[in-house]
């Protein structure tokens, strides 16, 4: 199966912070999504981004997928972006995810 | 909301002892997915679905048996539960038929002392 590194594991920002989240594949995927888990555990969508860059609110995604890598840029970071950010893909059918082992973020006040 | 619910969310139980989890959900998608979450780890796919009495393995199947009677209802079994499978205990679905975004439930907490 694919390998997925996510970096840095992770992150201490001051509110009001610009980051940006890294995740590298061992191959290429037809899926690749970003999640953010909150402190209550619950896995939030952010992006589905097989390829190319997606913008939501403060939040935005870029997919190289012929490098197989993609970046979870987040601006003016606020408390409630605390939690752990995930990115995993597949690479056949059926969607079967593979995660990295998320970055863990803390937005201090 | 992708209308995912999971029973139970919190479990306490003994080694030895039979599990079940339930994963619900309302929109008739096709396939359906049994992942757990362990420090360290991130996700795991257990087993996953792929329609009615459809089932595969995952990344993590051994000691996890499914199944999956009606589209609605996605079942996990513990035969017989060791600590080792103490873990959080999530479903999920992708709407389409495969290769689509993945929304998952809320999770279970299972604990097996």
């Amino acid at each position: 199966g694919i390998q997925v590194e996510q970096s840095p594991p992770d992150l201490i920002l001051q509110e009001g912070a610009n980051s940006t989240l890294r995740c590298n594949f061992s191959d290429s995927v037809n899926n690749l999504q970003w999640f953010h888990q909150n402190p209550w555990g619950q896995l939030i969508n952010l992006f589905y981004i097989p390829s190319g860059t997606k913008q939501n609110g403060r939040l935005s995604a870029t997919t190289v997928a012929t490098e197989r890598y993609s970046l979870l840029y987040i601006s003016s970071s606020q408390t409630t972006d605390s939690g752990v950010y995930f990115c995993a893909g597949d690479t056949g059918t059926a969607s079967k995810l593979t995660f990295g082992t998320g970055t863990r973020l803390q937005v201090t006040l | 909301d992708a209308g995912i619910t999971q029973s139970p969310r919190h479990k306490v139980t003994e080694t030895g002892t039979p599990v079940t989890l339930r994963c619900h959900q309302t929109e008739n998608h096709r396939y359906m997915y049994w992942y757990r979450q362990d420090p360290g780890h991130g996700l795991r796919l257990i087993h996953y679905s792929y329609g009615v009495k459809d089932t595969d393995k995952g990344e993590v199947s051994d000691g996890y048996s499914v199944s999956r009677s009606k589209t609605e209802d996605f079942l996990l079994t513990l035969e017989s539960a060791t600590s080792s499978q103490t873990s959080v205990y999530f479903c999920a679905i992708t709407p389409g038929t495969g290769g689509n975004e993945q929304f998952f439930g809320p999770g279970t907490r299972l604990t097996v002392l």
